[in-house]
């Protein structure tokens, strides 16, 4: 079955610092999804990898993927307050057309 | 250009009733996807609607169905509620697929189940 694990699952940080969310998934994939949610929202689409040795960028964050080690990081880069959420990966089981998200990292950036 | 949207936002029902979700997807876009989040399990993907076919369908009992129009908007039911079916069901449209492709969610609906 496909496990997809998500590192730390609480992150606190201080403004201006960087940092890496990690996630490790089970099975064979290589299409994976980062996604932001704020408190008492919905979620919000921040990448799509779709290959080994993706890299995507967008303001302070930047998302890759290694699928022979099965692993794809979130880097934050000089944190800013708004950048506090919980952020989701999720993976495509593509032998059965099914998807599968990890359990969240929140973040908070403290001044 | 409007975003998704779902209706209802709230809902309360009582085990055993049925519900039905609505979701209207960004105009143009062809595909809808319906999740489903728990604090205990998190988010889980229920199935994705296209072309007016399920296409993809996670690991969800028979009692939940969906089924998408002509015109792309898609409902999603859920027979003979369970308390464990209280959550927040999300809703993403796309152009043509979930895979690869961008998705836009909609604001979601709270179901409370009594």
């Amino acid at each position: 079955e496909l496990k997809v694990e998500q590192n730390p699952l609480f992150l606190s940080m201080q403004e201006g610092k960087n940092y890496t969310i990690y996630c490790n998934y089970s099975t064979t994939s290589d299409r994976l999804y980062w996604y932001r949610q704020d408190p008492g929202k919905s979620l919000e689409s921040l990448f799509v990898l779709l290959s080994n040795g993706a890299v995507k960028q967008e303001g302070r964050l930047m998302a890759s993927l290694d699928t022979k080690a099965r692993l794809s990081t979130l880097h934050i880069t000089a944190a800013v307050h708004d950048l506090s959420a919980t952020y989701f990966c999720a993976v495509d089981m593509w032998n059965n057309n099914d998807m599968r998200f990890g359990a969240g990292t929140r973040l908070t950036v403290k001044p | 250009k409007a975003g998704v949207t779902q209706t209802p936002r709230y809902l309360i029902k009582t085990r055993g009733q049925q519900v039905t979700l609505s979701c209207s997807p960004i105009s143009g876009h062809r595909s809808v996807s319906w999740y489903q989040q728990t604090p205990g399990q998190g988010l889980q993907f229920l199935f994705e609607y296209f072309s007016e076919t399920q296409r993809n369908k996670g690991n969800f009992p028979g009692r939940f169905s969906g089924r998408q129009f002509s015109n792309s908007r898609s409902e999603m039911n859920v027979s003979t509620l369970e308390l464990g079916d209280s959550a927040l069901y999300l809703c993403a449209s796309s152009l043509v697929g979930m895979r690869g492709e961008t998705q836009y969610f909609g604001p979601g609906t709270r179901l409370l189940v009594l």
